[in-house]
């Protein structure tokens, strides 16, 4: 079956540092690959996607390209700041409709 | 902007009670979700609705649970009988139809006492 792998945490960086959180995965198709935000007490937010190979998902200064060949959809952000503390889970999505799959989360903490 | 709402944000139960969790989705949206996150743990598939029915649901979906719209405009799952490990945050989504994306509630916290 489908699956997502994401880098363990906790990650703790400095304000202003780079950013890069791994995420892999399986899956028979070509799903689509998110990255979902929970920031503390809060629900799930859409932070970007991407739905073909080599389509890049970008927002918030946060960027992850859609690697088919490393079935991998890395999240990165070139600066860091406290209000980006918070879990990041990266999910797939078979096609439309179908339920998301998700990793298994990675918590950041920025520090100032 | 619209929102997939939850109510309560925490609930409270005892052991074996029952408990029905709310959510109004966004309105022209077609497909409802129910995901569940145990504490520390990864977000997990329950079940899917459209047309008024299951469309899909995973091995946790099991029978103390169920799923209704019991009008135009909200979505409940009820758990029979609940369980400890029933203990978690759970979270309501809608989408589209043909959509990839799913949009998220703020979540119930539900503890099982």
């Amino acid at each position: 079956g489908n699956s997502v792998t994401q880098m363990e945490g906790p990650v703790t960086l400095s304000e202003e540092a780079f950013l890069t959180i791994n995420c892999t995965y399986t899956a028979t198709g070509y799903p689509s690959l998110f990255w979902y935000v929970q920031y503390p007490g809060e629900g799930l937010q859409l932070l970007l996607k991407a739905t073909k190979a080599d389509d890049k998902g970008s927002n918030k200064g946060f960027e992850a390209t859609y690697r088919k060949e490393t079935t991998s959809f890395h999240l990165e952000k070139g600066s860091v700041q406290v209000s980006d503390s918070a879990v990041y889970f990266c999910a797939l999505s078979d096609q439309g409709n179908t339920p998301l799959v998700f990793g298994k989360g990675t918590r950041l903490s920025v520090i100032a | 902007e619209p929102e997939v709402t939850q109510t309560p944000s925490h609930q409270v139960t005892q052991m074996g009670q029952e408990v029905i969790l709310r959510c109004v989705p966004i309105s022209n949206h077609l497909y409802f979700y129910w995901y569940r996150q145990i504490l520390g743990q990864k977000v997990e598939f329950l079940v899917s609705f459209y047309n008024n029915e299951i469309s899909e649901k995973s091995e946790i979906f099991d029978d103390q649970f169920s799923v209704e719209r019991p009008d135009g405009s909200n979505f409940t799952l009820k758990i029979r009988s609940t369980k400890l490990e029933d203990s978690a945050m759970y979270f309501c989504a809608s989408s589209v139809e043909g959509g990839t994306e799913a949009f998220f509630g703020q979540g119930t916290r539900l503890t099982v006492v």
